[in-house]
């Protein structure tokens, strides 16, 4: 069964960068795609971009762009998100969750989430 | 981007009752590529109903999804012990993918 198990809690000071990592498995992993999302505390989802898991291209959405980066290591096959330059309003669960080629905004497996809190 | 406004906010039942929830979007939603997830506190949403009324794997027949362009809605027959929790749409039309702010279905 499809897995992704998501690195632990963080806690950041403001301007500060922070790095979650997803670990897939029970699937290949070449074969579909990592959506990264976020949720502020009593908050909906908010989508971040998009990593193709194989060819590593990606897609940002635009509020993040020149702030996040996306990578994939095929190796281990994990999936890693980088936040720069972190606001208190960046406090929230991050998420990873996966997507196949059919429908590119469909998640239908999802990490246990990441809390990263941005505090001084 | 699509906007999506979920009603009512809370939807406070008993077990056993039919829970009806109403996701409506702010322009039509592409070949109703509309989902709902359920999450529970502290956990994961978990993907209910994708394409506007299928089903997602192991789901039981007590939910359904119902609606095309522009209003969606969201059935649980007859609520189950384990089925309050918040219930969140989702448009997968056009990126950038959007989400409703949820339904709290509480007892």
């Amino acid at each position: 069964q499809v897995q992704l198990v998501q690195s632990g809690t963080e806690v950041k000071k403001p301007g500060a960068s922070v790095k979650v990592s997803c670990k897939a498995s029970g699937y290949t992993y070449t074969r579909d795609g990592i959506s990264w999302l976020r949720q502020a505390p009593g908050q909906g989802l908010e989508w971040m971009g998009w990593i193709s898991a194989n060819s590593g291209n990606t897609n940002y959405a635009q509020k993040f762009q020149g702030r996040v980066t996306m990578t994939t290591d095929t190796s281990t096959s994990t999936a890693y998100m980088e936040l720069r330059s972190l606001r208190s309003d960046d406090t929230a669960v991050y998420y990873c969750a996966h997507f196949s080629g059919t429908y590119q905004h469909l998640f239908d497996y999802w990490g246990q989430g990441t809390l990263v809190t941005v505090s001084s | 981007e699509i906007v999506l406004t979920q009603s009512p906010g809370t939807l406070s039942l008993s077990p056993g009752k039919r829970a009806t929830l109403s996701c409506r979007a702010s322009q039509s939603v592409t070949s109703n590529y509309l989902a709902w997830y359920q999450q529970k506190p502290g956990q994961a949403p978990r993907l209910i109903i994708y394409g506007a009324s299928t089903r997602a794997t192991g789901i039981p027949d007590r939910f359904s999804g119902s609606g095309s362009g522009t209003d969606f809605t969201l059935t649980i027959s007859r609520l189950e012990p384990e089925d309050f929790a918040v219930y969140s749409c989702q448009q997968y039309g056009i990126s950038p993918p959007t989400f409703g702010q949820g339904t709290k279905v509480e007892i």
